[in-house]
């Protein structure tokens, strides 16, 4: 089936620093690739959509100069939390639909935890 | 996309069925039912998805009313592993773009 993943699957950094999420499809090709934010007992709140050679759609209230994506190639996205504060600690999830299946399914990755100090 | 409804919590004794109810009154004539669970900090997984016919994996069963307003999951033999939030979601299928956004979802705890 289909596998994405994501790395790192935890990350502590120092508040001020930049963390980079990378998300990968690895059996199949991801025309488009969502990530999704998820704040402890909450649900996930979609935060973008990125389709491969293109700037990414930002969701209302997310700072696009603050969580930068980019999806150069068709089975690779990241996600860059610049200046991190603690406020920005979350569980990051991100998702990827293969463009050359008939069913426009989603796959999703099995999540990072961000810590930010 | 159509808004959901779910409870909040349900819980169910260990190799009894789970019925999981959705409603969804405003869903429109092109829309699935989708249904995923989220095992406590792991990502989302696919359950099933359907349109007007119930259907059934090897994961479970989705049985969806006659007018659409209203869709029942059913695990049919509930283990201590399907311990989860449970999303129904309502969404337009087959259009490049589409995303799929998370309501609250049903907390199920399996007991034995």
């Amino acid at each position: 089936g289909a596998v994405v993943s994501q790395h790192p699957s935890w990350v502590i950094c120092k508040s001020g620093t930049s963390v980079k999420i990378e998300c990968r499809s690895l059996d199949f090709q991801a025309t488009t690739m969502f990530w999704y934010r998820q704040f402890p007992k909450q649900s996930l709140m979609l935060m973008a959509t990125s389709n491969e050679g293109s700037k990414a759609t930002y969701e209302q209230g997310v700072e696009k100069d603050k969580f930068l994506i980019n999806h150069a190639s068709l089975t690779l996205s990241t996600l860059t939390v610049t200046s991190a504060h603690p406020e920005d600690s979350s569980f990051y999830i991100c998702s990827a639909r293969d463009g050359t299946s008939a069913s426009y399914e989603q796959y999703f990755g099995p999540g990072t935890r961000l810590t930010v100090t | 996309d159509a808004k959901t409804t779910q409870p909040t919590s349900m819980d169910c004794a260990e190799g009894r069925a789970a019925n999981l109810p959705c409603n969804h009154s405003t869903i429109s004539g092109n829309e699935y039912v989708y249904w995923y669970r989220q095992i406590h900090s792991q990502g989302p997984q696919y359950i099933i998805h359907g349109l007007k016919n119930n259907e059934t994996n090897e994961m479970a069963s989705l049985i969806i009313t006659e007018d659409r307003k209203s869709s029942t999951l059913i695990l049919p033999h509930a283990t201590l592993r399907d311990t989860a939030v449970y999303y129904c979601i309502v969404r337009k299928n087959m259009e490049y773009g589409n995303k799929l956004v998370f309501g609250a979802g049903t907390i199920l705890r399996v007991k034995s």
